[in-house]
């Protein structure tokens, strides 16, 4: 089975902190994902990657970067938090070839 | 951009047949066609995938007319655990993950 995990599954920070989100994929797949989950919006794509050091803009990257070191981690950053980036945020992985991806359980992030 | 449309909601009673209808009007020709379901505090799991006909798997089936314009995800004999929001999404990897755009899908809830 592809596990996908992430760091925190709860996680309180103050306005201007910087926050890291990690996610570690154990099955080798190329591609990795940054979504946010808000009530009414549904899933956005922030950013993925389909390689290490490689990273591409989703639809909501304003405020966010990423880093891919390694192929099985991608990290989500904000670099200076602010209350609307209070949210769920889902990671996922997806093998080349393939459509289907593989999401992580979620980090439910509160900014104050 | 492939964009879809799907009821906001749905209500269902267990041992009935549940279908969620997608629209994707502008579907391209490489586009497949995917359905993801959502538990609370979890991200999202793969269901179904499909490109045209019909496609059968021992969780649920999917219904492609031929203009491929609309699809109809359907859940034989529903019980109160397929209580979940269910996403449609269309898209090709090959021509750029922004176009796996997972909208605000349908959140079915199934009573005794």
């Amino acid at each position: 089975d592809v596990k996908v995990t992430q760091s925190s599954r709860y996680l309180v920070k103050r306005t201007g902190e910087k926050v890291f989100l990690e996610c570690v994929q154990d099955m080798d797949h190329e591609n990795m994902f940054w979504y946010r989950q808000d009530p009414g919006l549904g899933l956005r794509l922030i950013y993925f990657s389909y390689d290490v050091k490689m990273k591409e803009k989703g639809d909501i990257p304003e405020g966010y970067s990423v880093s891919r070191e390694k192929k099985e981690r991608f990290s989500l950053i904000l670099e200076s938090a602010s209350t609307n980036q209070t949210s769920m945020y889902l990671c996922a992985s997806l093998p080349s070839g393939k459509e289907t991806q593989y999401f992580g359980p979620g980090t439910r992030l509160l900014v104050l | 951009l492939a964009k879809t449309t799907q009821p906001i909601s749905m209500d269902s009673y267990e041992g009935q047949e549940v279908n969620i209808t997608c629209s994707h009007n502008n579907i391209a020709t490489n586009d497949y066609i995917t359905w993801y379901q959502q538990f609370p505090s979890q991200g999202p799991r793969f269901i179904i995938q499909g490109y045209k006909t019909k496609v059968t798997n021992e969780v649920a089936s999917l219904f492609i007319p031929a203009d491929r314009k609309s699809s109809t995800l359907s859940l034989p004999r529903v019980s109160l655990s397929d209580t979940a929001v269910y996403y449609c999404l269309v898209g090709d990897r090959n021509t750029g993950f922004q176009k796996l755009v997972f909208g605000t899908g349908t959140r079915l809830l199934v009573s005794p």
